[in-house]
């Protein structure tokens, strides 16, 4: 069965230090991933997907396909950054049809 | 462009009843993806439907159904509530490609609580 999992479900850093969020799947195939966050009074929105290689907001995701791990980063955490952040890999690998599988959600909280 | 909309916001039934939640997607999306997210289990995924069939299903009970229109508008509908369903229902849209999964743009949720 496909599993994701954020071992830290919360997760508090001060500004300015580094932040790493991360995520382990266990799925067979090659899934899409994808990070999601959630701020405060907002609705769930993409950060970023691995796919097309970006840095949003300053954040990049690291895929290690031995580890099967693809966790976010970020060198300097700045306020704006406190909120739920989701790693979702797609539920059909390969397929085409469209769907996640999120994690439980790690809070980052970015202390002055 | 207008984002996700989902009517009703709040809903309130008792168990044993049914309930139809409605989801319109952004204009010129094809896909319609439902997830549960409650406080114990987070985030889950229901199914998605595209081009008015349903293509990707998670592991939920048959009494969890959805269907789309035409106009990619959809709905799913919940029978025989129980109180663990009591949870935010999710609907996100996504142009989809067809080949991948798509980024998916969510709506606000419709809060469903049974008593």
């Amino acid at each position: 069965a496909q599993r994701v999992t954020q071992p830290e479900k919360l997760l508090s850093v001060f500004k300015g230090a580094p932040v790493e969020l991360k995520c382990n799947y266990s799925y067979s195939g090659s899934p899409e991933l994808f990070w999601y966050v959630q701020y405060s009074r907002q609705r769930l929105q993409l950060l970023l997907r691995h796919i097309s290689r970006e840095s949003i907001k300053g954040f990049t995701a690291d895929l290690n396909k031995g580890e099967t791990s693809f966790h976010l980063k970020k060198p300097f955490a700045q306020e704006e950054d406190s909120a739920m952040y989701y790693c979702a890999p797609e539920t059909d690998s390969g397929g085409g049809a469209d769907g996640l599988t999120f994690g439980k959600g790690t809070h980052l909280i970015i202390q002055p | 462009k207008a984002g996700v909309t989902q009517t009703p916001r709040y809903l309130i039934k008792t168990r044993g009843q049914q309930v139809t939640l409605s989801c319109s997607p952004i204009s010129g999306h094809r896909s319609v993806s439902w997830y549960q997210q409650t406080p114990g289990q987070g985030l889950q995924f229901l199914f998605e439907y595209f081009s008015e069939t349903q293509r990707n299903k998670g592991n939920f009970p048959g009494r969890f159904s959805g269907r789309q229109f035409s106009n990619s508008r959809s709905e799913m509908n919940v029978s025989t509530l129980e109180l663990g369903d009591s949870a935010l229902y999710l609907c996100a849209s996504s142009f989809t490609s067809g080949w991948s999964t798509d980024t998916q743009y969510f709506g606000p949720g419709t809060r469903l609580t049974v008593l």
